[in-house]
């Protein structure tokens, strides 16, 4: 079975530029989390979609959006990026939604993103 | 506010020399506690879930406890194929959202 896939790989952008970065779920899963990883502050949550519905949001600025899609894929939007948006942003995908059981979150390999 | 403390930071160990990683955290009503393994330049893989005290999970050479307060990671007799960061990972019935500890850094010298 195919895993989390995320695009792209890397990305290099200036400040103020705006980014979009796109994930691909397990077949099967209908929630999509999202996770910002830096070497500071560590692993921290975004949001969650579960069904095209954001169900959670993280302590971040209203510069991050996300949405998904009726076939559970994800994309996530930084606007006007600032030099501390570089980080691994990383999508989860799990068969059911946070807070229920057995929410098993199966990791991407991350889009790696640099602000210059 | 959910809060996990990992430690220790880091952690070198000889091949087959056995030891454990904690995980200490504080909730409001602790849903989960998740324990993932991740390789440099990857995502997290998941290991293990525990939901009460006094559960326990193996999985090859890794074997998760859970207590009121914290969970341990004990791995015995490592191989350096079980370098990695282990990171762990709190729900609580007062929010879904998941809180992440900074991570153990395992190296395993052969």
């Amino acid at each position: 079975k195919a895993g989390v896939t995320q695009t792209p790989r890397y990305l290099i952008k200036t400040r103020g530029q705006q980014v979009t970065l796109s994930c691909s779920p397990i077949s099967g899963h209908r929630s999509v989390s999202w996770y910002q990883q830096t070497p500071g502050q560590g692993l921290q949550f975004l949001f969650e979609y579960f069904s095209e519905t954001q169900r959670n949001k993280g302590n971040f600025p209203g510069r991050f959006s996300g949405r998904q899609f009726s076939n559970s894929r994800s994309e996530m939007n930084v606007s006007t990026l600032e030099l501390g948006d570089s980080a691994l942003y990383l999508c989860a995908s799990s068969l059911v939604a946070s807070g229920d059981l057995d929410n098993e979150q199966f990791f991407g390999p991350g889009t790696r993103l640099t602000v210059l | 506010e959910d809060q996990v403390t990992q430690s220790p930071e880091a952690l070198r160990l000889q091949e087959g020399e056995s030891s454990s990683l904690n995980c200490s955290y504080t909730v409001s009503g602790l849903r989960g506690l998740f324990w993932y393994r991740q390789d440099p330049g990857k995502g997290p893989e998941f290991l293990f879930t525990l939901y009460s005290a006094g559960e326990e999970k193996e999985k090859e050479r890794l074997k998760a406890t859970l207590t009121k307060k914290e969970s341990f990671l004990h791995i015995t007799a490592p191989k350096p194929e079980d370098s990695a960061t282990y990171l762990c990972a709190v729900t609580s019935g007062g929010s879904y959202i998941p809180t992440f500890g900074r991570g153990t850094s395992l190296i395993v010298h052969p």
